[in-house]
Formats: structure tokens, sequence, C-alpha cells
């Protein structure tokens, strides 16, 4: 069965401090790739994607990926957390016919000061 | 350019009662998107329309809940009746066409059934 699993239900990084949020995928052929921002009472907003090429794909807000097909990985990084970063993000998949997108249950990140 | 529009954003009601949901896409949007998330749960797919058509419909609960997406651009969700677990926020989302993985998602609508 295809499926998106984002391990830590929360994560407390220090402000200043570096970020990894995991995602692990299980699907038949390698799919699209994706991470999704949700800020408290806002809808989400992509961070960035993976299609195909260049396994680290750069994000907004600062925020890069690594896909690494050995491990059917997708980790969610960035170098220096902002207290701003504080939200909840979803690692998402969606098969190549991109018929539907299926998200993880998400990983709620707090920024200690 | 404006966001993705839905209302109401907060909704009350007891189990039994009816209750509907607006969104109005990103002007262009062919493709809306209908998400339910309870809390602590990540986004479930509960239908998608293509223009006025629906795409995949597979997860909606089709006894309780009905979806219409009028002259390809507005769309409504209804429940009826609701059920304690309905209480989830309701995620309207548009693209501008199937394919590109990015969706824009309005702030949601978040229904509490007593």
């Amino acid at each position: 069965a295809q499926s998106v699993t984002q391990p830590d239900i929360h994560i407390t990084v220090s402000e200043g401090a570096s970020l990894e949020l995991r995602c692990n995928y299980s699907y038949g052929a390698t799919p699209y790739l994706f991470w999704y921002v949700q800020s408290p009472g806002q809808g989400l907003q992509l961070l960035l994607k993976y299609f195909s090429g260049d396994t680290l794909v750069q994000g907004i807000k600062g925020f890069e990926a690594e896909f690494k097909r050995s491990q059917s990985s997708f980790n969610l990084r960035k170098p220096s957390v902002h207290w701003s970063d504080a939200a909840e993000y979803f690692c998402a998949v969606a098969p190549r016919d991109f018929q539907k997108l299926v998200f993880g249950t998400g990983t709620r990140l707090l920024v200690s000061p | 350019e404006a966001g993705v529009a839905q209302s109401p954003r907060y909704k009350i009601i007891e189990k039994r009662q009816s209750v509907a949901f607006w969104c109005n896409p990103i002007s262009g949007h062919a493709t809306l998107y209908w998400y339910q998330q309870i809390l602590g749960q990540g986004p479930k797919l509960l239908i998608q329309f293509q223009n006025n058509g629906v795409v995949d419909d597979s997860q909606l609960p089709k006894d309780r809940f009905s979806a219409e997406r009028l002259k390809g651009v507005d769309s409504t969700l209804k429940i009826q009746p609701a059920k304690l677990e309905d209480s989830a926020v309701y995620l309207c989302a548009s693209s501008l066409e199937r394919g590109t993985g990015e969706l824009f998602f309005g702030e949601g609508s978040r229904l509490t059934v007593l």
C-alpha cells in the first residue's frame, strides 16, 4: 500500500540551530515529492517539490530537501531556524500520473529562544 | 492575486444537523480539491474536480457528504447528517492544472460537531 511516514510528531529546535525533518514513503515507483508548511490558522503553503533531476532541491524561506532513492526518503532541512518557522510541516507524495496527493501526518516544529 | 476563499471559518453544529461549506478558488484554476484534516492527522482528499467534473471521490462518504462545482468555479461541500467524527478542518485547494503539484490552499473551515 502507498504511504507517507513522518516519524516525528513534535520537534523542538533552538533559534539559530539547524533543522531536519524526516519523511519516508512507500510507493511502487518513485513518486513526486513535496513539502508543505501550515502556520497556525493558515492554509498549507508549498515549500518545495521534487519531480526529477538534481536530488537536492531548494525551496522558499531558506528550506531545502534531499531525495534519497535508496532510503525512500525526502528529508527537509534548514541551516538556521528562525522563530517564524514554528509551524506544522507536511510531507506529501503523488504518483507519476498525479491522480492523488497523499499527505503524511505532519511534524510540529517548536522554536525555543 | 486573490487566494482561495472559504467560508465560514468556523461552524458548530449538533450531530444529525446539516452544514455547508463554500469555496472560491483562484481565478483560472481548473482543478479544485476538498480535503478533510482531522486533528493530529494530515489532510485527506475527499473529492477532486477538474472544471465541473469529478475526477476522484473515492474517499468521500457519499451517504452523508456531497459536493458540487457548478460552472467550474465555486464549489460547495455539504454534510447531512453530521456525525461526531466529522469534526475537522475542511480545506479547499485549487491548482492551475493537474500534475504541477502546487496546490493553493484556503484557510479552511473548522467544523465542530457536538
